[in-house]
């Protein structure tokens, strides 16, 4: 059964530090996805890796995908308020379309 | 707006009762997934459905039920509702699931 555990849970940083948040998967994958979800609200798509040593980069967020550790990364640069949320990271399953999610990092920016 | 479209928004009903929440998926989109939230078990994959055939299954209840329309719009049924049923139900809905899913806004269910 497909495991995916992200670390930490929560995260309350500053503004304008660095930060990252780890995603790792049990079993191998051929997609991985981050999403963004404010409270209350639905699940925004931040960043599709579909290959190994895949990177993406949108604004102050950078994803990569190491499938043969079986790690995703989700880098923050510089953060700001805006970017307070809880972001998850999902894997698919090979033969099929579901999706397994991580728990979830609650990040939390500090002015 | 997403384009994937849910309704009702919320819905409060008592123990044992039965409810069923809606979902059109964005134009084009042939399949659609059922997704349940909760603070206890997180984002949990209930069913998938493409192009009106069940596709994947996941961890749904023997009281839930879903199928989809020939127009693509897809039904999720919860019957004999416990508490524990509380909690917020995404549908999403892709063309293919290699490039993700787009999320609809969500049904927030609490059953009293």
């Amino acid at each position: 059964e497909l495991k995916v555990e992200q670390n930490p849970l929560f995260l309350s940083m500053q503004e304008g530090k660095n930060y990252t948040i780890y995603c790792n998967y049990s079993t191998t994958s051929d997609r991985l996805y981050w999403y963004r979800q404010d409270p209350g609200k639905s699940l925004e798509s931040l960043f599709v890796l579909l290959s190994n040593g895949a990177v993406k980069q949108e604004g102050r967020l950078m994803a990569s995908l190491d499938t043969k550790a079986r790690l995703s990364t989700l880098h923050i640069t510089a953060a700001v308020h805006d970017l307070s949320a809880t972001y998850f990271c999902a894997v698919g399953h090979f033969g099929n379309e579901k999706l397994t999610f991580g728990t979830g990092t609650r990040l939390t920016i500090i002015p | 707006d997403s384009g994937v479209t849910q309704t009702p928004k919320h819905l409060i009903t008592a123990t044992g009762q039965r409810v069923t929440l809606r979902c059109s998926p964005r134009s084009g989109d042939l399949s659609v997934y059922w997704y349940q939230q909760s603070l206890d078990q997180g984002l949990q994959f209930l069913i998938q459905y493409y192009n009106g055939e069940e596709r994947a299954k996941g961890n749904i209840l023997e009281r839930f039920s879903a199928q989809q329309f020939p127009d693509l719009h897809s039904e999720l049924n919860l019957s004999s509702l416990e508490l524990g049923d509380s909690a917020l139900y995404f549908c999403a809905s892709s063309v293919s699931g290699g490039n993700g899913y787009t999320f609809g806004s969500g049904t927030r269910l609490t059953v009293v």
